[in-house]
C-alpha cells in the first residue's frame, strides 16, 4: 500500500523566516494534495498538484511537485503566527481524483513571533 | 468554493449507546464520500467510502456493523457509531468530491468522546 512520509515532523521557527516541509510517496504521485490544519479542526485546502514539475503559489506558500522523485515540497515565505498549524499532504490513491486520499502523518509548524 | 458541513461538530455519549454523524455537501452534489477518522497527534486514516445509492466500501479492519454509513442523497451521508466504546473516541471527518470536482472537500470534523 502506499504511504506517504512527511518531514520534519515538527518544525518551530521565529517569524520571518523561511521553511519547507517535504511530502515523500513510495509509490507513483496521482495528484498531490496539501492541506493545513489546526489540531481537532477541518482541514484547509491549500493546493493541489498532478503533473511532475508544477508548481503552484498562493499567498506566500509554495507547493512544487517532482515526479520522478516521487515528492512535494511546501515552502513557506516569511513565516506568520497565522501559518501555525498542522500541514497535511495527502496522494490519490487511484489514478484519477476521485479516489480517496491517504495522509502523511502531518508536520506541526509552530511560528514564534 | 463547495461547502461540506458536519453535524454535530462534537458529541459526548456513554459507553454502549450510538451516535449518528451527518455530513451534507451545501452547495454541490457529492456521489461519493469518504470518512475518515483521526486520532489524537496522528494522521487521517480512511474508514469508509460512501456512494450514494449503494453500499458502503469499508477498509481493512474497520467494522461494517459497528460503523453504519448510510448515504441516501446526493447531498448527504451519514455515520452511525453503534454500541460506542471509549477506544471509539476520535475525530471523524467527512470529505467528498462529486463529478466534475478536482479536489475533496472536507467537513469541520466532529469530535466523539465515549466516557
Amino acid at each position: 500500500s502506499q504511504e506517504l512520509e512527511q518531514s520534519p515532523q515538527s518544525l518551530i521557527v521565529q517569524e520571518g523566516k523561511n521553511l519547507t516541509i517535504n511530502c515523500t510517496s513510495s509509490k507513483t504521485l496521482y495528484g498531490l494534495y496539501w492541506y493545513k490544519q489546526k489540531y481537532g479542526e477541518g482541514l484547509i485546502f491549500l493546493m493541489m498538484l498532478q503533473k511532475g514539475g508544477e508548481e503552484k503559489s498562493h499567498e506566500k506558500i509554495t507547493a512544487k511537485l517532482d515526479e520522478k522523485k516521487q515528492q512535494s515540497s511546501l515552502h513557506i515565505t516569511a513565516s506568520q503566527p497565522s501559518h501555525a498549524g498542522i500541514y497535511l499532504c495527502g496522494a490519490g490513491n487511484y489514478g484519477g481524483s476521485q479516489g480517496n486520499l491517504i495522509f502523511g502523518k502531518g508536520t506541526k509548524l509552530s511560528v514564534k513571533p | 468554493g463547495a461547502v461540506v458541513s458536519q453535524h454535530p461538530s462534537w458529541v459526548i455519549c456513554k459507553s454502549g449507546t450510538s451516535v449518528k454523524i451527518e455530513c451534507r455537501s451545501l452547495d454541490f452534489q457529492a456521489t461519493t464520500m469518504f470518512w475518515y477518522r483521526q486520532f489524537p497527534k496522528q494522521s487521517l486514516m480512511l474508514m469508509a467510502t460512501s456512494n450514494e445509492g449503494s453500499k458502503a466500501t469499508y477498509e481493512q479492519g474497520v467494522e461494517k456493523d459497528k460503523f453504519l454509513i448510510n448515504h441516501a442523497s446526493l447531498t448527504l451521508s451519514t455515520l452511525t457509531v453503534t454500541s460506542a466504546h471509549p477506544e471509539d473516541s476520535s475525530f471523524y471527518i467527512c470529505s467528498a468530491g462529486g463529478a466534475g470536482v478536482n479536489e475533496q472537500y472536507f467537513g469541520p470534523g466532529t469530535r466523539l468522546t465515549v466516557t
